[in-house]
């Protein structure tokens, strides 16, 4: 079956780095991807990984390790504006391609 | 065209109601999503359509929910009968044809209250 799990809470301190842990399992793997939501609004995209390693983008970097089901965001200088919800998402080809989401990581910054 | 925009922002209906809400993807845009989202979950697949054709309906979706796309360009869901558990955030995403790795933009959603 398809199934990904994510924490549900996350507490850090703002300037501080937070690494979000995402497990999948799906027959069809076809990449992953990173949304950041803040309450009240549309997930806006992060990051994208379909081969295994890292993909550095600014302050946020994600990473792959398909043998494993395993992705990781990792988030550094943390802002205050970072507090939101970080969602994971599978896109699998054996469900035509369509994207498979975790419940999303809440992440609390402290000053 | 700024991206994908959602109609209207918020709804509030009696129990029994018929509701519809209307999403206009980003224009160059064959694949428009649709989703549901409750607080402190992550997204749940709707229906899909590539164009005007709707390729997937999810199991979860009851009869009494449609949606359509009649010239591929913007969409309508409409859910009849509405109940209280149908109350939620109603996201629409389009995204373009083809590339694997383009994310799905979204919309900034319907968020529907039944009463």
């Amino acid at each position: 079956g398809q199934n990904i799990d994510q924490p549900t809470e996350m507490t850090a301190t703002e300037g501080a780095i937070v690494q979000i842990n995402c497990t999948y399992q799906t027959s069809g793997f076809n990449g992953l991807f990173w949304y950041q939501q803040h309450a009240g609004e549309a997930p806006t995209f992060l990051s994208y990984n379909v081969l295994d390693g890292l993909e550095e983008k600014g302050r946020f970097s994600s990473f792959l390790s398909r043998s494993k089901g395993y992705s990781y965001l990792l988030l550094k200088e943390l802002q205050m504006k970072d507090s939101a919800s970080y969602l994971c998402a599978v896109r699998d080809w054996n469900s035509n391609y369509q994207l498979i989401w975790g419940a999303g990581t809440k992440l609390i910054i402290k000053p | 065209d700024t991206g994908v925009s959602q109609n209207p922002r918020h709804k509030i209906t009696k129990r029994g109601q018929n509701v519809t809400f209307r999403c206009d993807p980003i224009s160059e845009h064959n694949r428009l999503y649709w989703y549901r989202q409750t607080l402190g979950q992550g997204p749940e697949f709707l229906t899909y359509f590539q164009n005007e054709a709707q390729l997937e309906k999810s199991r979860l979706l009851s009869d009494r929910f449609s949606a359509e796309r009649p010239k591929g360009s913007f969409s309508t869901l409409e859910i009849q009968r509405t109940e209280q558990g149908d109350s939620a955030m109603y996201l629409c995403a389009s995204s373009p044809q083809g590339a694997q790795n383009t994310e799905a933009f979204f919309g900034q959603g319907t968020r529907l209250t039944v009463v």
